[in-house]
């Protein structure tokens, strides 16, 4: 149990469905996370909130839109999607934006768009 | 540019065996944090160990240590007797101040019985 919960686990979604993704930290942290994990590339980093406000969008479509309504729950909304997004999603939290904390991953959503 | 690299996209070892996980690193940054991260196949991401680029000692966490050479930017991870339980892939990741994480590839871990 890592105190980072995401859901669903596991999303199959057409091309013009909108749906989202949450994730809900437990932890008491400050800073929030969305990576995008496909096969064969290194994570990515695709938004950061740190107190609620987002602070990096790094160059992410905006197909997807990112929702931080409090320091605990951070949503991911998808619409009009690619089969190029189809990959591991996750969620993590840090108790802030600082190079000595250490972040904590929720157990992913993967994707498949179709 | 490339931060962190991973040389190593899989490594064998032998149940009860130490193997060594490279991660080389690039950064002007003087202050900056070396995490690893391991992945079982089940997807979460497992915080392991953490390395300060000011801590005068390596980093060690019950099997784990962390080879910390600054010089070489080299922060290669240890694990002491291995188990089939280590079986997973293994990433490598920096944080430099005012910058987020950036992970390495990953290395992929097959412990054998």
């Amino acid at each position: 149990e890592t105190g980072v919960t995401q859901t669903p686990r596991h999303l199959v979604m057409g091309m013009t469905n909108k749906k989202s993704l949450k994730c809900e930290q437990h932890l008491g942290h400050n800073a929030m996370y969305w990576y995008k994990q496909s096969a064969k590339k290194p994570l990515e980093l695709m938004f950061v909130y740190s107190l609620e406000e987002r602070v990096e969008n790094n160059s992410v479509p905006s197909r997807f839109s990112p929702e931080c309504p409090n320091s605990s729950h951070l949503f991911l909304h998808l619409h009009t999607l690619q089969p190029e997004d189809s990959a591991l999603y996750l969620c993590a939290s840090s108790q802030a934006r600082d190079n000595t904390y250490e972040q904590y991953f929720g157990p992913g959503t993967r994707l498949t768009v179709t | 540019a490339q931060k962190i690299t991973q040389t190593q996209p899989g490594m064998f070892v032998q149940e009860k065996e130490a193997v060594t996980l490279d991660c080389t690193y690039d950064t002007s940054d003087p202050s900056y944090g070396l995490f690893w991260y391991k992945q079982p196949s089940s997807g979460e991401m497992i915080f392991l160990i953490y390395q300060g680029s000011y801590d005068q000692q390596n980093a060690t966490e019950g099997r784990y240590s962390l080879n910390f050479q600054k010089a070489r930017k080299s922060a290669n991870l240890v694990i002491s007797a291995s188990q089939l339980g280590d079986s997973a892939m293994y990433f490598c990741a920096m944080r430099e101040d005012n910058n987020d994480m950036r992970f390495g590839a990953g290395t992929r871990l097959t412990v054998k019985p």
